[in-house]
């Protein structure tokens, strides 16, 4: 099975909204946990990320701490902005030692003025 | 910060024909790359794992033959669509991990948009 889960899209929201992406992971070790954001016809950016559990990692008003209790990795903003619109991956990096990338299914958020 | 550059940004090619696809890490020296596929609306599949001066790792599923990868430098990586068929067209994507730092988050190029006809 997939080893990221994340919440199916597309999410809808006004633009100030509070927004929260879920994501789960399987949990083999302690994996390094991303979220990456990818706007229209573009590759991926690195959003955030965290490397331990409790850790929190934050950018741009988009948070995420990483829960080694619940294996999860939930994105969550504030306000959105218009300009938020894109889809959001959730990653982990395997612990093996090519450290490959394993993605979720990816979220839309459509944000609307 | 660290730039991954793609090129070309879009193709479009006959079929039967092949397509060479450039992955460069313009600041930084990258031992390895990663070679990903994304179909419209989809996520990112792994396609290979690629190592300076030496043979590809790919992943189960992907034939070898069909889409080449040579990482002669530390900051290129190359892959080759041979024979491309109107099933090959996607969105393919290269990460490049800045050499020496086994720990650090990969770079992504900005992808390519292949449209074989």
């Amino acid at each position: 099975g997939n080893s990221v889960t994340q919440m199916e899209g597309p999410v809808t929201l006004s633009e100030e909204a509070f927004l929260t992406i879920n994501c789960t992971y399987t949990a083999t070790g302690y994996p390094s946990l991303f979220w990456y954001v990818q706007y229209p016809g573009e590759g991926l950016q690195l959003l955030l990320k965290a490397t331990k559990a409790d850790d929190k990692g934050s950018n741009k008003g988009f948070e995420a701490t990483y829960r080694k209790e619940t294996t999860s990795f939930h994105l969550e903003k504030g306000s959105v902005q218009v300009s938020d619109s894109a889809v959001y991956f959730c990653a982990r990096r395997t612990t093996d030692s090519w450290g490959k990338l394993q993605f979720g299914a990816g979220t839309q958020v459509v944000v609307t003025p | 910060g660290a730039v991954v550059s793609q090129h070309p940004s879009r193709v479009i090619c006959k079929s039967g024909t092949s397509v060479k696809i450039e992955c460069r890490s313009l600041d930084f020296q990258a031992t390895t790359m990663f070679w990903y596929r994304q179909f419209p609306k989809q996520s990112l599949m792994l396609m290979a794992t690629s190592n300076e001066g030496s043979k590809a790792t790919y992943e189960q599923g992907v034939e070898k033959d069909k889409f080449l990868i040579n990482h002669a430098s530390l900051t290129l990586s190359t892959l080759t669509v041979t024979s491309a068929h109107p099933e090959d067209s996607s969105f393919y994507i290269c990460s490049a991990r800045p050499t020496g730092k086994r720990y650090t988050e990969a770079f992504f190029g900005q992808g390519t948009r292949l449209t074989v006809v």
